[in-house]
């Protein structure tokens, strides 16, 4: 069936360093992909999303391209801040159902 | 707030009870979805409406999980005769409907405590 695997956490960085949290997902249909982010005390919410292949989503400084020929999405952002200490999820999403990675938890140190 | 709601937040139950929890989503989004959520695993798809027609229901709904949506508006997820494996974070989304990679909103989730 579909999934999606991300990279196993916690991650520790310290600010401003750089981040990659890996993602691949199953290539069955044509999904559209997903990472959502899990503040402290607060709801799952969208942070950027591609829809198709070599699309590239971006906000809040992170980054993530649809890569079709590796299935991967990789969330990337150049320097981190502790304010973006949070739980990341990858999600791959086809025909209204969707599957989640399980997570990864990300520290920033100030 | 014009998020979505879910209600109640908390709820804690003896084993083999029955409970309903409810979710309101954003006014007018056609799609609501719900999902199972446990601890340290990310949140597992369980079913989902368009309108008030139940279109995807996933085989980890068990016959003792239903899901209705009569109006096309708030939705009612219902677990009969609870179990200690049930027990977990129930989360609601809900999306416009019209496009495929919608964002899902999603709703701050009701934890269930099986006794």
């Amino acid at each position: 069936g579909d999934s999606v695997t991300q990279m196993e956490g916690p991650v520790t960085l310290s600010e401003e360093a750089f981040l990659t949290i890996n993602c691949t997902y199953t290539a069955t249909g044509y999904p559209s992909l997903f990472w959502y982010v899990q503040y402290p005390g607060e709801g799952l919410q969208l942070l950027l999303k591609a829809t198709k292949a070599d699309d590239k989503g971006s906000n809040k400084g992170f980054e993530a391209t649809y890569r079709k020929e590796t299935t991967s999405f990789h969330l990337e952002k150049g320097s981190v801040q502790v304010s973006d200490s949070a739980v990341y999820f990858c999600a791959r999403e086809n025909a209204g159902k969707s599957t989640f990675g399980d997570g990864t938890t990300l520290t920033v140190k100030p | 707030d014009t998020g979505v709601s879910q209600n109640p937040r908390h709820k804690i139950t003896k084993r083999g009870q029955n409970v309903t929890f409810r979710c309101d989503p954003i006014s007018e989004h056609n799609r609501l979805y719900w999902y199972r959520q446990t601890l340290g695993q990310g949140p597992e798809f369980l079913t989902y409406f368009q309108n008030e027609a139940q279109l995807e229901k996933s085989r980890l709904l068990s016959d003792r999980f239903s899901a209705e949506r009569p109006k096309g508006s708030f939705s009612t997820l219902e677990i009969q005769r609870t179990e200690q494996g049930d027990s977990a974070m129930y989360l609601c989304a809900s999306s416009v409907g019209l496009a495929l990679g919608e964002t899902q909103y999603f709703g701050p989730g009701t934890r269930l405590l099986v006794l």
